[in-house]
């Protein structure tokens, strides 16, 4: 069966700390995608990265950092300098090719961080 | 604007009132699919489909329908609502999975439901 667990509920700090929202997956298969989304306040989601399973390069993008590992099933999500527009639920959300229902996505319960000013 | 468009957004109905929330994409998407998100579970996938009349059941199908009469429309139909549909649904399109793997969803804004 596939899963993807975020531990952390809710996380809160203080604007300009270093934040990182953990997320452990399982699967079987071999072939897999791993993503992150935000869903700010309003409630929208907003897409912020996929990573495919062969590809364990970690990534960065401003003061957003991910780090995949195959090793330990997890694809970490860092935040630097924090602000408070960073304020929102993140959800790690899995994709793989079992049962054929393709592009269906596995979500996490998300975690809710709070940049306080 | 490229998008995926819920309507309604927001809704407060009763048992048993039947409703429909609509769904369209202008981004010629084959693959479109909804999910409903509750406190403590995350967003589930309720029903999805890959292309004009082709639907399925995702995890949580009960007290729901779905039609694909037309590529860029998606509703979901609740029959007869019950309190315990009430919840956050969002509709989602991409195009269909191919070699390069799982697309990235779009998702609508969310349609708040509640069923009193």
């Amino acid at each position: 069966a596939q899963k993807v667990t975020q531990a952390q509920t809710e996380i809160s700090v203080v604007e300009k700390e270093d934040v990182t929202l953990d997320c452990v997956y399982e699967t079987r298969d071999t072939t897999y995608y791993l993503f992150w989304y935000k869903q700010p306040p309003s409630g929208e989601l907003v897409f912020l990265i996929r990573r495919n399973s062969f590809d364990e390069q970690n990534e960065i993008s401003g003061r957003y950092s991910w780090n995949f590992q195959k090793s330990t099933s997890s694809f970490n999500f860092t935040i630097t300098a924090s602000q408070v527009v960073d304020s929102a639920v993140y959800f790690c959300a899995l994709s793989g090719r079992y049962g054929g229902a393709t592009n269906k996505l596995i979500f996490g319960t998300g975690t809710l961080l709070a940049v306080q000013p | 604007e490229a998008q995926v468009t819920q309507n309604p957004r927001y809704l407060i109905t009763v048992t048993g009132k039947k409703l429909t929330v609509t769904c369209s994409q202008n981004m010629n998407h084959e693959y479109m699919s909804w999910y409903r998100q509750d406190p403590g579970l995350g967003l589930r996938q309720i029903y999805y489909s890959m292309n004009v009349e082709v639907t399925d059941k995702g995890d949580v199908p009960e007290g729901y329908k779905v039609s694909r009469k037309e590529k860029r429309n998606f509703p979901l139909i609740l029959e007869s609502p019950s309190p315990n549909q009430t919840s956050l649904y969002f509709c989602a399109s991409s195009h269909r999975q191919g070699n390069s793997g799982a697309n990235v969803l779009t998702f609508g804004a969310g349609s708040r439901l509640t069923v009193l």
